[in-house]
């Protein structure tokens, strides 16, 4: 079965310095990952996605993540955060037991940004 | 519309009273899905409809819970005689037919007083 494992539950961090959230998964087949960002009072927005090909993968905001398959992990990185990026960030995977549509979520990195 | 939207935007309902949340899908998009979002339980999926196809209900937390979604667009998740664990923000998503990104609403906030 698949499962994904988000290491902190909050992070927090000044303006301007880097940061990486971390997220492991677990999964016996090919795996597709993604991570979503949560702003405050809002619904979950695609951040970026590994499907295949290159494993540094670049979305939006400036984030960037790594698919690392020997260390089973997809570490979330941007390399000097604004006070705007202060949200809740969220690690996924295909629940390939389901439907298209089941996602299996972490739960969840509160990134904190303070000036 | 432009995004999903949801409705209401917060519920205030009493412990078994039943409750109707509406999700209204991005136009075209014919996969649909209602995950919830409670503090103990993180982010969970509920049901997941594709199409004219039988919906995934391997979610569902109770038979308490339904869905359903008429002529391929609005969906309904109805709750009947709620209770307290059922509070929570309920989270409908669309997506085109065999995308890999589902666009989310923002939510409905239950609570079960």
């Amino acid at each position: 079965a698949q499962s994904v494992t988000q290491l902190d539950s909050q992070v927090p961090v000044f303006e301007e310095a880097p940061v990486e959230l971390r997220c492991n998964y677990s999964s016996s087949v090919s795996v597709y990952l993604f991570w979503y960002v949560q702003y405050p009072n809002q619904g979950l927005q695609l951040l970026l996605k590994y499907l295949s090909g290159s494993t540094l993968v670049k979305g939006i905001n400036g984030f960037e993540a790594e698919f690392n398959k020997s260390q089973t992990s997809f570490h979330l990185r941007k390399p000097s955060v604004h006070i705007s990026d202060t949200a809740e960030y969220f690690c996924a995977v295909p629940n390939y037991g389901g439907s298209q549509g089941n996602l299996i979520f972490g739960k969840g990195t509160k990134l904190s940004v303070k000036p | 519309g432009a995004g999903v939207s949801q409705s209401p935007s917060n519920k205030v309902t009493e412990k078994g009273k039943d409750v109707e949340l509406r999700c209204d899908p991005i136009s075209g998009h014919t996969a649909l899905y209602w995950y919830r979002q409670s503090l103990g339980q993180g982010l969970e999926f509920l049901i997941y409809f594709q199409g004219n196809s039988a919906p995934d209900k391997s979610g569902l937390p109770s038979d308490r819970f339904s869905a359903e979604r008429t002529g391929g667009s609005v969906s309904t998740l109805t709750i009947q005689r709620t209770q307290q664990e059922d509070s929570a923000v309920y989270l409908c998503a669309s997506s085109l037919a065999g995308a890999t990104e589902a666009f989310f609403g923002q939510g409905t906030r239950l609570t079960v007083v």
